[in-house]
């Protein structure tokens, strides 16, 4: 266990359904990422939260919305997905942003159908 | 555009052979990476921290090291268990990590 916990592991959603992504850190650290991880594909950085800001929005596309109420909860919200969003999204963790090494969840494996 | 790149793609060794895998990468000046393991459908697992060039660490099988333009993860005599992709990232203290895209470890028994 790396103290970030991700939920749910797997998800199964239509196109035109709405779901969140949950990640609870027990660190206490103080900044939170959202990465996706797409076969064949190095890992990419969708947000960051520093002290519950956000930093950081890599262009994202709307349709993912993401969520900081305090340092040790971070959601993504998800609506009208397209098939392309199927991926592996990891929640990471650092102690103070990126000069420090990031925990990583488990994961959620997300299918878009 | 900072760029990470690493070599080999994938990597098959028999188990005890010793080998290194290599990331490299241009920015703006040097200024250290990160090696992590990933197991399939699992996220990333930290490994190691390298600041300066020079500087090497080492866990287990496991040893890192980085040089003005690159970094070498050394594996010696590794078994099975330590099958994974491993990934590098930096550099500590960017406005965002590069990844790249692993190296793919197996080993065989």
């Amino acid at each position: 266990e790396t103290g970030v916990t991700q939920t749910p592991r797997h998800l199964v959603m239509g196109m035109t359904n709405k779901k969140s992504l949950k990640c609870e850190q027990h660190l206490g650290h103080n900044a939170m990422y959202w990465y996706k991880q797409s076969a064949k594909k190095p890992l990419e950085l969708m947000f960051v939260y520093n002290f519950k800001e956000q930093t950081e929005n890599n262009s994202v596309p709307s349709r993912f919305s993401p969520e900081c109420p305090n340092s040790s909860h971070l959601f993504l919200h998800l609506h009208t997905l397209q098939p392309e969003d199927s991926a592996l999204y990891l929640c990471a963790s650092s102690l103070e942003g990126v000069e420090t090494e990031a925990f990583f969840g488990q994961g959620t494996r997300l299918t878009v159908v | 555009e900072d760029q990470v790149t690493q070599s080999p793609e994938a990597l098959r060794l028999q188990e005890g052979e010793s080998s290194s895998l290599n990331c490299s990468y241009t920015v703006s000046g040097l200024r250290g990476l990160f090696w992590y393991r990933q197991d399939p459908g699992k996220g990333p697992e930290f490994l190691f921290t390298l600041y300066s060039a020079g500087e090497e660490k080492e866990k287990e099988r496991l040893k890192a090291t980085l040089t003005k333009k690159e970094s070498f993860l050394h594996i010696t005599a590794p078994k099975p268990e330590d099958s994974a992709t491993y990934l590098c990232a930096g550099p500590p203290g960017a406005r965002q990590l590069t990844f790249g895209s692993g190296t793919q470890l197996t080993v065989l028994p």
